[in-house]
Formats: C-alpha cells, sequence, structure tokens
C-alpha cells in the first residue's frame, strides 16, 4: 500500500440517508486532511487531524458534518442527513509531519452522488 | 470570495513549445505556494512547489516562479509533452495547515 486509499470509489445514496467515507493514509503518516471539490470548483478544505485530534474543523459545513480518526490511522468522515448539494468528490490526504511546508499527498477520492 | 483565482479554465498548446499557467493569490500572509496535477478519475499529484523567500523553483521542465508584490506566481512547462494533458491546481499556504486551493486550469497539450 503505497499510496493514500479511499473506499468507496463511488456512492450513490438518497436524500436524507447517511453515508460514511473511509481514508486509509500513508503508513507512518501522522497528519490527514479531508477536502471536497464541487463541481466546476477547486478543492474546499474541511478538516484535518493531528495524530487522533483534529485541530482544525473549520471547514466542516454543517453539524451533519463528522470526523474521526483512530489509531492514528484510518480516518472516517460522515454525513449525516444527506442534501443534494452534498454531492461532490471528497479527497484524503496525508503528510508525514503536522507541520508547514509538508507535502500533502491525496487519494483517489469518492465520488459521492445525493439524489 | 476567493482567495486564489486562476483565470483561465482551460489552455491549449502545441507538443514541443511552452506551457504558462498563472494563478493570483490575495493574501500577503500565504507563504507556501504549490501546484498540483490531476488526472481524471485519480486525486491530485504534487507537482512543485515555492516558499516566500524564494522567486523561482526548477524541477526538469518545470519552473514555478513566484511574484510577492504582485501576489502571482506562474507554472513553466518546457517543452510540453501529451502526457502533461490535464488540470493544474494552484494551492498555497499560510499560517495553517490547510491548503487553499484555485479552481483549475485543463491543459491539453496537442501531438
Amino acid at each position: 500500500g503505497a499510496g493514500v486509499s479511499q473506499s468507496p470509489s463511488n456512492k450513490v445514496t438518497e436524500k436524507g440517508k447517511d453515508v460514511e467515507l473511509r481514508c486509509d493514509p500513508i503508513s507512518g503518516h501522522t497528519a490527514l486532511y479531508w477536502y471536497r471539490q464541487s463541481l466546476g470548483q477547486g478543492l474546499e478544505f474541511l478538516i484535518y487531524f493531528q495524530g487522533n485530534s483534529a485541530p482544525d474543523k473549520s471547514g466542516l459545513p454543517s453539524d451533519r458534518f463528522s470526523a474521526e480518526r483512530t489509531g492514528g490511522s484510518v480516518s472516517t468522515l460522515t454525513i449525516q442527513r444527506t442534501q443534494q448539494e452534498d454531492s461532490a468528490v471528497y479527497l484524503c490526504a496525508s503528510s508525514f509531519l503536522s507541520v508547514l511546508q509538508e507535502t500533502q499527498y491525496f487519494g483517489p477520492g469518492t465520488r459521492l452522488l445525493v439524489l | 470570495d476567493q482567495q486564489v483565482k486562476q483565470n483561465s479554465p482551460s489552455l491549449s498548446v502545441q507538443e514541443g513549445r511552452i506551457s504558462i499557467l498563472n494563478c493570483d493569490y490575495t493574501n500577503s500572509m500565504f507563504d507556501y505556494f504549490l501546484w498540483y496535477k490531476k488526472y481524471p478519475a485519480e486525486g491530485p499529484t504534487f507537482l512543485i512547489s515555492i516558499s516566500s523567500i524564494k522567486d523561482k523553483n526548477e524541477d526538469g521542465r518545470f519552473t514555478v516562479f513566484l511574484n510577492k508584490s504582485a501576489k502571482h506566481l506562474s507554472l513553466h512547462i518546457v517543452p510540453s509533452q501529451p502526457g502533461d494533458s490535464a488540470v493544474y491546481f494552484c494551492a498555497v499556504q499560510g499560517g495553517s495547515e490547510k491548503l487553499v486551493f484555485g479552481k483549475g486550469t485543463k491543459l491539453t497539450v496537442n501531438p
């Protein structure tokens, strides 16, 4: 497992349902980031983890969004009561250290479609 | 309001010629600048970066230029190759670990 992996790669859900998106960072990377890319937009920061704690949750758009990280490794992003505007590609990234100017390596993303 | 602007949604160049992608930012607190490349259905791949103490960084065919007074950076690809066809995102960082991205420029290199 050389890179960041995410699952599922695609998710179609109905409005109002909850979804869970998973991210496996590069082994040994202490920092983990969630971004999302809506159609025609750039990547938008959601939350970042240093170990298992989240020093910056400022990008989470509403309280329907939450994320956790366990064991300093896998992270799960949960969206409750999904809305159509939640449709986007959700991207996870990791970096070796949680310091400034540390390169972030991205996974392939989860494409979420809310009908 | 966008903090990072890539005003050209697309760019088309001929193989072998130079590709120049541009990016403008609004906040002088940003001090680290990156370019990512993205192919369809893949995540962004780090390409090259530059810190605010420098005005140029070169890596093979890729060179990034930073003009702090104009709050402008550019990516030059010379010579351009068909495999360079992708969406290029400019990203900036300043004072926190999060990256702020532009909307991207789709580069097409024609054989």
